[in-house]
């Protein structure tokens, strides 16, 4: 059963930048693609990002193209959200998944909580 | 506003069933037989629970059903329990621009 583990949440002002770490443990990391998803706080799913199994292609939501970047170290089984300009509306929980084959997430991890405020 | 559109809130008494609808268009929940279901209990990460329109990963009740009719998906839930009070939200793929969409979600009470 795969294990995902999210970090590297926290506040930070508006501008600036924060990187998240996801950590996967329990199955054949490299060859996964892996996504990101945010919530607002009491609101709904928002799909945000994507990384092609050798970390070659990416794709991002029309929200953060631009500002965020994605990246994976298959050495390591770990995939990192670099996220720059933040806004308040990037202020959310930030959950990485595994992307199953028929385009369902099939695993996430735990979550971890950005806040963009002065 | 979302993409795909449920309702904000169903309630049923235990026993019974309830079924929520996920709305969306023909460049994704019509084009794609590729919509998910996920339950959300409270301050924990979504849970697949119907994949492919209408199968379910293992250990996963079969009182969780999915179907579709052209652009709209619905949930299923049969002999409702107290521990199935959660939010619900759909997913579909949309293709190689928009990619992958969500419901707003539907917070379901077991009265």
């Amino acid at each position: 059963e795969p294990q995902l583990v999210e970090s590297g949440g926290g506040l930070v002002q508006p501008g600036g930048s924060l990187r998240l770490s996801c950590a996967v443990s329990g199955f054949t990391f490299s060859s996964y693609w892996l996504h990101w998803v945010r919530q607002v706080p009491g609101k709904g799913l928002v799909w945000v990002s994507r990384i092609n199994s050798e970390g070659t292609s990416t794709n991002y939501a029309d929200s953060v193209k631009g500002r965020f970047t994605l990246s994976r170290d298959n050495a390591d089984n770990t995939v990192y959200l670099q996220m720059s300009n933040l806004r308040a509306e990037d202020t959310a929980i930030y959950y990485c998944a595994t992307i199953g084959d028929s385009a369902e997430f099939d695993h996430w991890g735990q979550g971890t909580v950005v806040t963009v405020s002065s | 506003q979302s993409a795909l559109a449920q309702p904000a809130s169903v309630s049923g008494s235990p026993g019974q069933s309830i079924t929520i609808s996920c709305t969306g268009s023909s460049t994704n929940i019509g084009n794609y037989n590729l919509v998910s279901w996920y339950q959300q209990l409270p301050d924990k990460a979504p849970k697949l629970i119907i994949y492919e329109d209408s199968k379910r990963p293992s250990g996963v009740s079969n009182r969780f059903s999915g179907s579709k009719a052209a652009n709209t998906a619905s949930l299923t839930i049969s002999g409702l329990q107290a521990e199935d009070e959660a939010d619900y939200y759909c997913c579909s793929y949309a293709g190689s621009r928009r990619l992958w969409l969500f419901g707003g979600g539907t917070k379901l009470t077991v009265l």
